[in-house]
């Protein structure tokens, strides 16, 4: 079974300042798909930026980036420029590419880590 | 707007009593999934169903029952069997297709009277 670890509860920034948040995962898995996603105090979860394992290219999506290094099996989320906005929770995710009898189309994830912005 | 829908946003139920908690989604999509959220914790999988009259446990399924016998809708029912339903219940839908992302409804809050 995957397992999808995020070690840093809580995370803090200067608005404007640059933030990473970690993610480790384990899996036995060569294909598979990992995705951040943001729960705002409303509780609403949104997806923020996916990668798939199989593109060596880093995704980005405006001032949100990801640094997926395959072999460590470690996909850490960077927010530049922060805004007050991004103040959440953020959780990290992990979903198989194998289709099987049972679907694989789950998503095992973290425990979140908590983003809170100083103004 | 294509969305998911969750109601009620706040559930009560008494000891004993089952409580079925609602998700319908316009978005065409095929899977639903139900998640339960618990303080520190991240979401874990209750149940899903990729079409119409099929559903699958997932890692949490015990005290809990679900069916689709319509694509937009994918009730979840808590009964009196699961003895800790506190909890956030957050229900999700996807297109076919794994690199499909997930997309969420608003969540539902229960809690024991």
């Amino acid at each position: 079974a995957q397992t999808v670890t995020q070690s840093q509860p809580e995370m803090s920034v200067q608005e404007a300042e640059t933030v990473t948040l970690s993610c480790t995962y384990d899996t036995s898995e060569s294909d598979y798909y990992l995705f951040w996603y943001k729960q705002p105090p409303s509780r609403q979860m949104i997806l923020v930026i996916r990668q798939e394992a199989y593109k060596q290219q880093n995704a980005t999506e405006n001032r949100f980036s990801v640094n997926f290094q395959k072999a460590a099996k470690s996909f850490s989320l960077k927010i530049s420029d922060s805004q007050l906005g991004d103040a959440a929770m953020y959780f990290c995710a992990y979903r198989s590419a194998y289709v099987s009898n049972f679907g694989n189309e789950k998503l095992t994830f973290g425990t979140g880590t908590r983003l809170t912005i100083i103004p | 707007d294509g969305g998911i829908t969750q109601s009620p946003k706040y559930l009560f139920r008494k000891e004993g009593q089952n409580v079925t908690l609602s998700c319908e989604q316009n978005l065409n999509h095929d899977a639903m999934y139900w998640y339960r959220q618990d303080p520190g914790q991240g979401l874990r999988l209750i149940y899903y169903s990729q079409i119409v009259n099929d559903f699958q446990k997932g890692d949490i399924a015990e005290g809990y029952s679900v069916s689709r016998e319509k694509k937009e809708s994918f009730p979840l029912t808590v009964t009196s069997a699961q003895k800790n339903p506190t909890a956030f219940y957050l229900c999700a839908s996807t297109r076919g297709g794994l690199n499909q992302p997930q997309h969420f409804g608003d969540g539902t809050r229960l809690s024991i009277l």
